[in-house]
Formats: structure tokens, sequence, C-alpha cells
């Protein structure tokens, strides 16, 4: 069973420029969460998503960052015009269930590194 | 609101000695706790959590933790270090009732042969 996929797993943009993040989750999935982490610090949460849906978007800056996780396919986290403090780390995560109820647990995928020039 | 503190951003343990990597939090209700681990460059590895009943966890690669109610603690600990344990341990807690993991500022745990 593979665990959570991302790619690309570096990418380099220039200010201004569009990042699109993909994430594919662990088979039986339906729960993919990202995270952000700077240098020397923790992850901090961003967004939670199901099929079709965003249900907790609470850690995603209010401009230039968007994220869908479609019916079929990837999620996606997407970065419009970019800026040197984008540069970080962003993390996918998946679970099998999410709901504020559940104890599943959320495995992370190798990240994505993203440096903007 | 939630909050996690690892107070060591680094901790030294020479091989074959006892580890211990400090966690305290802060949640409204009852916690779900978690250790994740980090080797360079890449993601995050999950060791173990605490969700409910005995307070002592048992984890991955020998790895465990003991939930303290009374001090909001959850102390990663192994009895005998190797030198591959070497690598960034996150902390991190999940309040019940919430979707979303908070997670610490991680400590980095040097294993020294």
């Amino acid at each position: 069973n593979a665990g959570v996929m991302q790619n690309p797993r570096h990418l380099v943009r220039r200010r201004g420029q569009e990042a699109r993040l993909r994430c594919s989750p662990m088979k039986g999935h339906s729960h993919v969460y990202w995270y952000r982490q700077l240098p020397e610090e923790g992850l901090k949460f961003m967004v939670y998503l199901q099929k079709e849906n965003i249900i907790d978007e609470s850690g995603m800056p209010k401009e230039r960052f968007s994220a869908e996780f479609p019916k079929e396919g990837p999620s996606i986290l997407r970065i419009q015009q970019v800026v040197r403090g984008d540069s970080a780390a962003y993390f996918c995560a998946s679970s099998i269930s999410g709901s504020s109820a559940s104890t599943d647990t959320q495995y992370f995928g190798p990240g994505t590194r993203l440096t903007v020039l | 609101a939630q909050s996690v503190a690892q107070p060591e951003d680094q901790v030294n343990v020479a091989e074959g000695n006892p580890l211990t990597v400090k966690c305290t939090y802060s949640v409204s209700g009852n916690p779900y706790l978690f250790w994740y681990v980090q080797y360079p460059n890449r993601g995050l590895q999950f060791l173990l959590k605490y969700i409910t009943g005995d307070n002592l966890v048992k984890g991955s690669y020998g790895f465990e933790a003991e939930f303290n109610k009374s001090q909001t603690s959850f102390h990663l600990k192994k009895p005998s270090a190797l030198v591959s344990d070497s690598a960034l341990y996150f902390c991190a807690v999940r309040d019940i009732g919430d979707d979303k993991i908070i997670f610490g500022k991680g400590t980095r745990l040097h294993i020294l042969p």
C-alpha cells in the first residue's frame, strides 16, 4: 500500500509565478490536510479537505492561496503570485476519516519544498 | 486554544543511554496526543498516539510515551538510544471536537556514538 504521494518534491519559482503542489492520499483515505513548515519551525495547519469539499481552511492565508480535492485526481494546493515568504516545505497528510470525533492517524507525505527566487 | 510546548530545542544523549524528549500541552477538553519523527529532507513519520486507556503508549522503533493528565505532559522515551534515532521529533495535539493537529516546534535529538 503506497503511502501519501506528493509531487513535485522540489519546486523553484520566481516571484510572481504560480506554484501548484499535488497530493495523492493513501489508498482508502478520503480526507486530506495541508501543512506548511517554515525553516526551523513546526508544521502549521493550512486546510482540511474531503472529496469536493473544503471542511476547514482556517489556516490558509486569505489571499493567493487556494486548495481543492476533486472527485477524481489528487488534491492541489495552489499559490498564485508567489513571494519569497512563501518559501517553505508543504506537507500533505491523509486519514481514513476526519470527523472531529475521529481517532484516525494522519499519515504524511514526503513534502514539496518550494523555493521562491 | 490548543497549544503544544517542546521546551528543549535540542537533546544530546550517548548511544545506549535512555532518552527523554519532553512535551507539554494545553487543550480545552480531552486531548489526542501524537509523536512524529522527521529525518532530514523527509516527511513526518508517525511514531505513536494516545487516545484513551493505558497512560503508557508503545510505538514504533522501541519508542514509548507516557500520558500524564495532572502534569499535562506526554514525554517521549526510549530505554536505549541508537545513533539512528538522531532526527527531529514533533509532539502534536488534537482536541476532541477539532479536526486539525497542532504541532510543537520540534526537538532535535542527537545520539552520540
